[in-house]
């Protein structure tokens, strides 16, 4: 059983921190991690994505993967009151599971002004 | 560019009664997903396409539950004697093969919600 596991929070922050959220995922033949944003009652919209090990920044989101670890995680800079919501960890399947994905159950932020 | 499309937005049926729900992806999007999810969780795999080829089920998929895409374009998941655990949000996704190294980004719709009574 591939497993995505994610703090499910909530976490608080103050408008304008950082604000970090953490994923654990236990395939080692998974290649592929992504990060999804999910307002309440709403899909979910793909943020970031990230394939090899290190950092990976866009504006003001950064994602960070190490693969020995298994453990990637999203940074959001400046956080902002519409940053507010559920952040969804997603790993690809890997072997014959390739074209899936596995989610964690999600983490929830709040971002207070 | 538009995004991926779901109808119906939400679904009210009686248990017992069968259901379809219709996904038409983004438009140069080879693949295409179904997942479920429920409150609290996040989207459970059940299925996806390759043009018209299904090249994964999960166990999830009971018996009642049936995918299609017949021609490569849209799909359709149909749901038989529906069951109050059907009860969820059901989600499609697209996502396109061209770049030709997997996995590929997937993008969702809005999701239909299905209630069971």
């Amino acid at each position: 059983q591939k497993e995505v596991e994610q703090n499910s929070g909530p976490l608080s922050v103050p408008e304008g921190a950082i604000a970090s959220l953490n994923c654990t995922y236990s395939d080692r033949g998974s290649q592929s991690f992504f990060w999804y944003r999910q307002y309440s009652g709403k899909s979910p919209e793909l943020i970031m994505f990230i394939y090899s090990n290190g950092d990976k920044e866009d504006g003001r989101f950064t994602a960070q993967l190490n693969k020995a670890s298994q453990y990637v995680s999203l940074l959001i800079r400046d956080s902002q009151p519409s940053d507010s919501a559920t952040y969804l960890c997603a790993v690809n399947g890997g072997g014959s599971t390739l074209g899936r994905l596995y989610f964690g159950r999600g983490t929830q932020l709040t971002v207070w002004p | 560019d538009t995004g991926v499309s779901q109808d119906p937005r939400h679904k009210i049926t009686k248990r017992g009664q069968n259901v379809t729900f219709r996904c038409d992806p983004i438009s140069e999007h080879n693949r295409l997903y179904w997942y479920r999810q429920t409150l609290g969780q996040g989207p459970e795999f059940l299925t996806y396409f390759q043009n018209e080829a299904q090249l994964e089920k999960s166990r999830l998929l009971s018996d009642r539950f049936s995918a299609e895409r017949p021609k490569g374009s849209f799909s359709t998941l149909e749901i038989q004697r529906t069951e109050q655990g059907d009860s969820a949000m059901y989600l499609c996704a697209s996502s396109s093969t061209y770049n030709g190294q997997e996995p590929y980004e997937q993008y969702f719709g809005p999701g239909t919600r299905l209630t069971v009574t």
